[in-house]
């Protein structure tokens, strides 16, 4: 079965330093990954994918992801982090190619501190 | 062009009594999903519907949960005789019929006093 899995419950980052959001990922056959992120009582929105072609990918927000399949991850990363990225962001990956639905892993609570 | 539109955004629902949330697709979305999300998890997948029909409900409790996508009208997921256990967000997402990526609600949130 497909599985993603966020190693850290937490993340700590001071506003302006370069943050990264840590996803593996587990398929049979080509992944199909994305990230989203929550904000409190709301949905998730959708920030990238990576379905094929370049190992980085960008996305909304100045977010983007770098697809590594020998180590079968895919970190979310951002240059200069905003405290208005302070969010839950989940790592998912499609569970297979008759439906479309998504595996998330259990997310990721992003604190940046000004 | 409006989003993926679930109401209502709060319910609240005594243990026994029936619980009804609807989601309105994206303009042009056929495809329909429903997940849960329990308190400090992430989403659990639930059932996928398209228009008037469950493609896979792989993910819904075998009793008391339903779910429909009429050729008219929003997606409604039904809970009937709710218990303190379902509790929880449950978000609808839309995707066009090319598939991915899914665009989420706001979601629902059920309490069960």
């Amino acid at each position: 079965a497909q599985s993603v899995a966020q190693p850290e419950d937490q993340v700590n980052v001071a506003e302006g330093n370069p943050l990264t959001v840590k996803c593996t990922y587990s398929v049979s056959g080509n992944p199909y990954l994305f990230w989203y992120v929550q904000y409190p009582n709301r949905g998730l929105q959708f920030l990238l994918k990576y379905i094929t072609g370049d190992n980085l990918v960008k996305g909304s927000y100045g977010f983007e992801a770098e697809f590594n399949k020998s180590q079968t991850s895919f970190h979310l990363k951002k240059p200069s982090a905003l405290v208005s990225d302070s969010a839950l962001y989940f790592c998912a990956v499609r569970d297979n190619v008759d439906t479309d639905k998504l595996i998330f892993g259990t997310g990721t609570r992003l604190q940046v501190f000004p | 062009n409006a989003g993926v539109m679930q109401n209502p955004r709060h319910l609240v629902r005594r243990r026994g009594q029936e619980a009804r949330l609807r989601c309105s697709p994206m303009k042009g979305h056929s495809h329909v999903y429903w997940y849960r999300q329990l308190p400090e998890e992430g989403l659990k997948f639930m059932v996928y519907l398209q228009k008037e029909n469950i493609i896979d409900e792989s993910g819904m409790p075998k009793e008391r949960f339903s779910a429909e996508f009429p050729k008219e009208g929003p997606s409604i997921l039904r809970i009937q005789q709710v218990v303190r256990g379902d509790s929880a967000a449950y978000f609808c997402a839309s995707s066009p019929p090319t598939g991915l990526p899914q665009h989420f609600g706001d979601g629902t949130r059920l309490s069960i006093l």
